[in-house]
């Protein structure tokens, strides 16, 4: 138990469809943040979060939109997905952005788009 | 350009001790990470350097050379319950964490 949760752990998707990835922390952290972590790649960042303010979009394509509606919370609205964003999606959070970085991760979604 | 560099995948025997490193070049540094990741589960953290030296936790130790850009992660006794990746991760200048790709690690009997 990491206390980051994510909702769902697997999802498949056509290249149409508009779904939503949730992430939950129950550690009284301030920053969040979604990864997309592809087989045999480093994780790649995606976006970042402190304290409800978006902080950080890493050339992330508009298909992807991330939601913080509050420091607990952050979602990632999917729509009009392609096959190559078939990948392992990770939430993590820490204490804040910047030194206090330890960061602990949920279990992620496994994405696949047909 | 950043660059975190780290075995693709080792094999080690259960009983044994395995050295995993990881080689950096980054715009600055605040400090080095090793998380574990069994298969299908969320990356764990597990050390944190900022220091040159080693620093133990159990069967776990994790060095760090600044100067040389360098860090391993030492694992003893090995169990198979190691059998997993073992990502190693630094903090840059902006406090941006650069992620190497990750070492697989087998475990046979």
């Amino acid at each position: 138990e990491t206390g980051v949760t994510q909702t769902p752990r697997h999802l498949v998707m056509g290249m149409t469809n508009k779904k939503s990835l949730k992430c939950e922390q129950h550690l009284g952290h301030n920053a969040m943040y979604w990864y997309k972590q592809s087989a045999k790649k480093p994780l790649e960042l995606m976006f970042v979060y402190n304290f409800k303010e978006q902080t950080e979009n890493n050339s992330v394509p508009s298909r992807f939109s991330p939601e913080c509606p509050n420091s607990s919370h952050l979602f990632l609205h999917l729509h009009t997905l392609q096959p190559e964003d078939s990948a392992l999606y990770l939430c993590a959070s820490s204490l804040q952005r910047g030194s206090q970085e330890t960061q602990y991760f949920g279990p992620g979604t496994r994405l696949l788009v047909l | 350009g950043q660059n975190i560099d780290q075995p693709t995948e080792m094999t080690a025997t259960e009983g044994a001790i395995v050295q995993i490193n990881c080689t950096y070049q980054t715009s600055g540094f605040n400090g080095l990470f090793w998380y574990q990741q069994h298969a299908g589960e969320a990356p764990t953290f597990l050390s944190y350097n900022v220091l040159d030296g080693l620093e133990e936790k159990g069967r776990f130790s994790s060095f760090l050379s600044r100067s040389k850009g360098y860090s391993y992660l030492l694992l003893k006794e090995l169990q198979m319950k190691d059998s997993a990746s073992y990502l190693c991760a630094v903090r840059d200048s902006n406090y941006q964490l650069i992620w190497g790709a990750g070492t697989k690690l087998i475990i046979k009997p």
